[in-house]
């Protein structure tokens, strides 16, 4: 059974720009949630998607957003890159409501 | 906030068994407690978890003392590859939500 699959594993971007990050979630799992892990704080909750309806968001800027398609796959979008926007972006899936989360190994953004 | 304490560090000799505390003195009655570890820049890895039961997987042991105010888990025979970042959390998988809420975690060096 295939795990979460993140991509890309890494990317490097410039300030000001924007990035999306894609997220295929176990099959069967419905619940797609996103993270942001960095240094100074973190694992950090960003917004938890299920049948395509955010149903929870972290508190994060709305440069922040994602979304979920019909097959459960999930992006996030960060626009207006900055510095302290480079950490460890992961992406959890679960079945809805079920105990455990499964990550993926994460996407690595550094801008500079 | 997280609602649980963890010690930042501990260590352990391979083969030793590693007992890692976790405090969470608000928990609700409701909510189960949850332990995931992290190696070194990959995702969380679900361990186990529990409501008022120990609990015992292939993984660990987790012993929940009567008044749900503390735990601990225990890797009966640590190796080398259980040098990680530990996460305690309490979770109510029922809420309609996945979110979890990371503390800053146990981080565990086991030496040979």
């Amino acid at each position: 059974k295939a795990g979460v699959t993140q991509t890309p594993r890494y990317l490097i971007k410039t300030r000001g720009q924007q990035v999306t990050l894609s997220c295929s979630p176990i099959s069967g799992h419905r619940s797609v949630s996103w993270y942001q892990q960095t240094p100074g704080q973190g694992l950090q909750f960003l917004f938890e998607y299920f049948s395509e309806t955010q149903r929870n968001k972290g508190n994060f800027p709305g440069r922040f957003s994602g979304r979920q398609f019909s097959n459960s796959r999930s992006e996030m979008n960060v626009s207006t890159l900055e510095l302290g926007d480079s950490a460890l972006y992961l992406c959890a899936s679960s079945f809805p409501d079920r105990t455990e989360a499964f990550f993926g190994q994460g996407t690595r953004l550094t801008v500079v | 906030d997280a609602k649980t304490t963890q010690p930042p560090s501990m260590d352990c000799a391979e083969g030793r068994a590693a007992n890692l505390p976790c405090n969470h003195s608000t928990i609700s009655g409701n909510e189960y407690v949850y332990w995931y570890r992290q190696i070194h820049s990959q995702g969380p890895q679900y361990i186990i978890h529990g409501l008022k039961n120990n609990e015992t997987n292939e993984m660990a042991s987790l012993i929940i003392t009567e008044d749900r105010k503390s735990s601990t888990l225990i890797l009966p025979h640590a190796t080398l590859r259980d040098t990680a970042v530990y996460y305690c959390i309490v979770h109510f998988p029922l809420k309609g939500t996945d979110k979890l809420i990371f503390g800053t975690g146990t981080r565990l060096q086991v030496f040979p």
